[in-house]
């Protein structure tokens, strides 16, 4: 099967910081850009960068430039969103999506199911 | 580049034709995404390109539109339909999404 599987929830406190996993598996993983999603509570979605997994370049959203790092580990297809300083407003879920075929300009055709992530002293 | 949908949200009935509007501040071609997404759940693509439909995704839903409008025409509401839709724009540097708009049952 064809998927993104991400990791579990996570509650940090203010000023951690937290690294989500994504692994992909049923297609060849370096084929297809990543990208990560951010989904504050109640509200839109809003991209936050992405990456090429074959070569691990990466680019950001200007809005989350700084204050995320997006890297890949090709040799076991997993992408990951690390995050620092967390706040109490990177309350969110966190989606990792594999662009629609080979090109970064390109929608999303694969989802990851979501990772919580619950920031709280 | 900002994407702005309209309504916010509306309310239907099963078997309503449903409309949304999707508006680019400036030229996008047709690099137009709609997704639905359902309540705890991951966002699904429907629409690329602005037109295409993605594989199993029903008929009743089309998408129309190039330079800065486009719709997505949701024909015969089912139950199944009921969630929130985004557009998107994709591009070589940057994805934006519309606020979402949230299709209830009237």
């Amino acid at each position: 099967e064809v998927q993104l599987m991400q990791s579990g929830a996570e509650v940090k406190k203010p000023g951690d910081s937290l690294k989500i996993s994504c692994k992909g598996s049923g297609y060849t993983f370096t084929s297809n850009w990543l990208t990560w999603v951010r989904q504050l509570p109640g509200k839109g979605l809003e991209w936050m960068g992405k990456i090429d997994p074959s070569d691990s370049y990466t680019d950001y959203s200007p809005s989350f430039e700084g204050h995320v790092t997006i890297s890949v580990d090709k040799s076991i297809s997993t992408a990951y969103l690390q995050l620092s300083s967390l706040k109490e407003s990177d309350t969110a879920m966190y989606f990792c999506v594999r662009h629609f075929g080979e090109y970064s300009s390109s929608s999303g055709d694969l989802w990851g199911q979501g990772t919580l992530v619950i920031v709280s002293s | 580049i900002q994407m702005t949908q309209s309504p916010s949200a509306l309310s239907a009935s099963v078997g309503d034709t449903v409309t949304i509007a999707c508006r680019a501040s400036e030229n996008i071609i047709n690099w137009l995404a709609w997704y639905q997404q359902k309540p705890g759940k991951a966002p699904k693509l429907l629409i690329f390109d602005a037109s295409n439909l993605m594989s199993g995704v029903p008929s009743r839903f089309s998408g129309s539109g190039s330079g800065t409008d486009f719709t997505l025409t949701i024909t015969s509401l089912q139950p199944d339909d009921f969630a929130t839709y985004y557009c998107q724009f994709y591009s070589a540097y940057l994805w934006a999404f519309g606020q979402g708009t949230k299709v209830e049952i009237k």
